[in-house]
């Protein structure tokens, strides 16, 4: 398997556009977490899935920031519209179950402007 | 709530020193400990990890005991590379105690070796 594949590997993007991150999880993988990274804060779990259905979202930081998964192989994170302050790294990582390691991709760096 | 807290760094030390990173966790139930590493411009990958009291994980030269007694799962490593210069990042999973299912991280250690 070649892993979490996660695109694109780097975005700038102006001020209120929308953005959308892309993330493909190991396959046989029943968990997709969606993570971000900046200086400031750390690693922040945004939100995660079981089995394609969004289990716990409290991480999601506003309703500008939106998930899905429409089937086990593929999941998006939307931004809309975009804030200067969401310039960060956004991770993709799936796991097997429940406990166990997770996975993450080469993540997306995300910029705007 | 479940918190992993570890050194931030940066930590820097010459070729072949001996390492320790110092990791304590607090968790309503029983966790997995996890060390993730980071090299510049990458994703996570898992290094170790251990699940359940006094489980030592080990992988290329580093090690960490789980001890339960000091909540506590320090990273070493005998003698440090140059290529060991990364993040690194203590990490927990605690859905026995009703805890999220996802990974609760520290903030990372930046560890720099120098030759």
């Amino acid at each position: 398997d070649a892993g979490v594949i996660q695109s694109p590997r780097h975005e700038v993007t102006e001020m209120g556009q929308e953005v959308t991150l892309r993330c493909k999880p190991i396959s046989g993988h029943d968990y997709l977490f969606w993570y971000r990274q900046t200086m400031m804060r750390g690693l922040e779990l945004l939100i995660y899935f079981n089995n394609n259905v969004p289990i716990d979202d409290s991480g999601m930081p506003e309703d500008r920031f939106s998930a899905k998964m429409p089937n086990a192989s593929f999941s998006t994170l939307k931004i809309q519209p975009s804030e200067p302050r969401d310039s960060a790294v956004y991770f993709c990582a799936s796991s097997f179950q429940v406990g166990t390691e997770a996975f993450f991709g080469q993540g997306t760096r995300l910029t705007v402007v | 709530g479940d918190s992993v807290t570890q050194m931030e760094g940066p930590v820097t030390l010459s070729e072949e020193a001996f390492l320790t990173i110092n990791c304590t966790y607090t968790a309503t139930g029983y966790p997995s400990l996890f060390w993730y590493v980071q090299y510049p411009g990458e994703g996570l990958q898992l290094l170790l990890k251990a699940t359940k009291a006094d489980d030592k994980g080990s992988n290329k030269g580093f090690e960490a005991t789980y001890r339960k007694e000091t909540t506590s799962f320090h990273l070493e490593k005998g003698s440090v590379q140059v290529s060991d210069s990364a993040v690194y990042f203590c990490a927990l999973s605690d859905r026995s105690g009703g805890g999220a299912d996802g990974l609760t991280f520290g903030k990372g250690t930046h560890l720099i070796i120098q030759p």
